[in-house]
C-alpha cells in the first residue's frame, strides 16, 4: 500500500529564513500529490496540488513544490518564512486504488 | 472559513456507545470525505461519498459507517466506542464532477471525540 513519510517531525526556524519541507511517497505509478497546512486551532487548508505537466507547482501564501518523479519526492519550499507560516504541514497522495494518505505531518514554528 | 460545517463541536462520551457525527459540505459540492486524525495513526481517510453513494473507502473500521443524504449532508456513525477512537473527525468536500480527485477538497474544523 501507498505510503508518504515527512522528513521531519518538528522545524524551529527564524523569520525570514528558507524553508523545505521533504516529502516522499512509496509507490510509482499516476500519483496526484498536495500540501495542506493546519494552522492552530483551524481545519486543513489546501497550500498546493500537482496532478500533471510542469512538475515545479506553486501555490497559495508564496509557497512552491517541486515534484521530482525519479525520487518519489514532492518537497515543499518558501523562500522566507513569517511568523505566520508557524502550522503543521502535511504532504498527501491520491492514487487510485489507495485513495488519500498523508504523510504524518511537520509541525513548523517559526521565531519572530 | 471554508464553507463546510460539522456538528458538534466537541462530543465527550463512554466506552461502548454510538455517536453520530454531522457534516454539511460546501453549496454545490457533490462529494464529501471523512478523516480521522488522532496523536498516534495521524490523519487517515475514512470514507468518501458522492452523490448519496459510496465511492471509495480507506482505514474506516467495520463499527463504523457513514451515509449521505438527498440533500448531500453526511454522517459518520461510530459505534461500540473504544478508548482508542478518541481523535478529531474531519470531513472535507469538494465539487468533484468526475468522481476523481482533481477538485480542491474544502476542510471543516472537525469533531473532537473523546471516549472515556
Amino acid at each position: 500500500a501507498q505510503s508518504v513519510s515527512q522528513h521531519n517531525h518538528h522545524v524551529i526556524l527564524s523569520e525570514a529564513a528558507s524553508l523545505e519541507l521533504g516529502c516522499n511517497y512509496s509507490y510509482g505509478g499516476t500519483v496526484n500529490l498536495f500540501w495542506y497546512v493546519q494552522y492552530p486551532g483551524q481545519h486543513l487548508q489546501l497550500l498546493l496540488k500537482y496532478f500533471s505537466g510542469d512538475p515545479l507547482v506553486k501555490g497559495i501564501k508564496g509557497f512552491e513544490a517541486e515534484f521530482i518523479k525519479s525520487k518519489f519526492s514532492f518537497n515543499l519550499r518558501k523562500p522566507s518564512v513569517q511568523w505566520s507560516d508557524t502550522a503543521e504541514y502535511f504532504c498527501a497522495v491520491f492514487q487510485y486504488g489507495q485513495n488519500f494518505v498523508f504523510g504524518p505531518g511537520t509541525r513548523l514554528s517559526v521565531l519572530p | 472559513d471554508s464553507g463546510v460545517t460539522q456538528t458538534p463541536k466537541h462530543l465527550i462520551t463512554a466506552t461502548g456507545q454510538r455517536v453520530t457525527l454531522r457534516c454539511s459540505p460546501r453549496s454545490g459540492d457533490l462529494s464529501v470525505y471523512w478523516y480521522q486524525q488522532s496523536l498516534d495513526q495521524g490523519l487517515q481517510f475514512l470514507i468518501q461519498y458522492y452523490n448519496g453513494e459510496e465511492r471509495a473507502k480507506g482505514n474506516i473500521l467495520e463499527r463504523f459507517s457513514a451515509q449521505q443524504f438527498p440533500d448531500l449532508h453526511s454522517e459518520l456513525n461510530l459505534s461500540s466506542l473504544e478508548l482508542g477512537d478518541s481523535a478529531l473527525y474531519f470531513c472535507a468536500s469538494s465539487v468533484d464532477p468526475a468522481g476523481g480527485p482533481q477538485e480542491t477538497q474544502y476542510f471543516g474544523p472537525g469533531t473532537r471525540l473523546l471516549v472515556l
